[in-house]
């Protein structure tokens, strides 16, 4: 059975830093692309960031560009996204998603991050 | 990387159908074969309903079907039932390994 796990998520201030993980299990985790998703509060979902197999290839969604970095430990089966220079506007429940081609087809049940003061 | 565009919400009797379309640009939507739907209850994770389109994972009923036309895709749910009642959102891949959703669509089954 797939499961991803997340963890990290609490309350920081703006211009803070925080860094949040994802434990996967039931899948060759290193065989597989792995995304980040957000959710703000009452609002849709929005595409953070994702990462090839071997951690080469990283992509951004343009809110996070430059603030936020994703990285994974294949020998840990451990998905991360090292946030920084937090706003408000991040405030949101973060997701961890497997990939099915160029589709997410396992999701977390999410990390609440509050940026607030 | 503009939000795709769903109706805010949408509402059918059980046994009805509704749609739920997505509106892109060409650059999304109509440029690739590549949209997902995904339905999520209130506190809960997203669960995947189809994608590539039109394709089902295992494990989803065939009233949940996927189609596309031009810049727009449709999710359609047949045979309502109070389960359904849930929020849905549409994503697509809109290249260079990016992808954008839409705002979403309530679905209450009155």
């Amino acid at each position: 059975e797939v499961q991803l796990v997340e963890s990290g998520g609490g309350l920081v201030q703006p211009g803070g830093s925080l860094r949040l993980s994802c434990a996967a299990s039931g899948f060759t985790f290193s065989d597989i692309w792995m995304s980040w998703v957000r959710q703000a509060p009452g609002k849709g979902l929005e595409w953070v960031a994702n990462i090839n197999q071997d951690g080469s290839m990283k992509n951004y969604g343009d809110s996070v560009k430059g603030r936020f970095t994703i990285s994974r430990d294949n020998a840990k089966n451990s998905l991360y996204l090292q946030m920084s220079s937090l706003r408000a506007e991040d405030t949101a429940v973060y997701y961890c998603a497997k990939y099915l081609g160029r589709n997410f087809d396992y999701w977390g049940q999410g990390t609440l991050v509050t940026v607030s003061s | 990387q503009s939000a795709l565009t769903q109706p805010r919400s949408v509402s059918g009797s059980p046994g009805q159908s509704v749609t739920i379309s997505c509106t892109g640009t060409s650059s999304d939507v109509g440029g690739y074969n590549y949209v997902s739907w995904y339905q999520q209850h209130p506190g809960k994770a997203p669960k995947l309903l189809i994608y590539d389109v039109t394709k089902w994972p295992s494990g989803v009923p065939d009233r949940f079907s996927g189609s596309k036309s031009g810049n727009t895709a449709s999710l359609t749910i047949s045979g309502l039932q109070a389960e359904d009642e849930a929020d849905y959102y549409c994503c697509s891949w809109a290249g260079r390994n990016t992808w954008v959703f839409g705002g979403g669509t309530k679905l209450s089954v009155l």
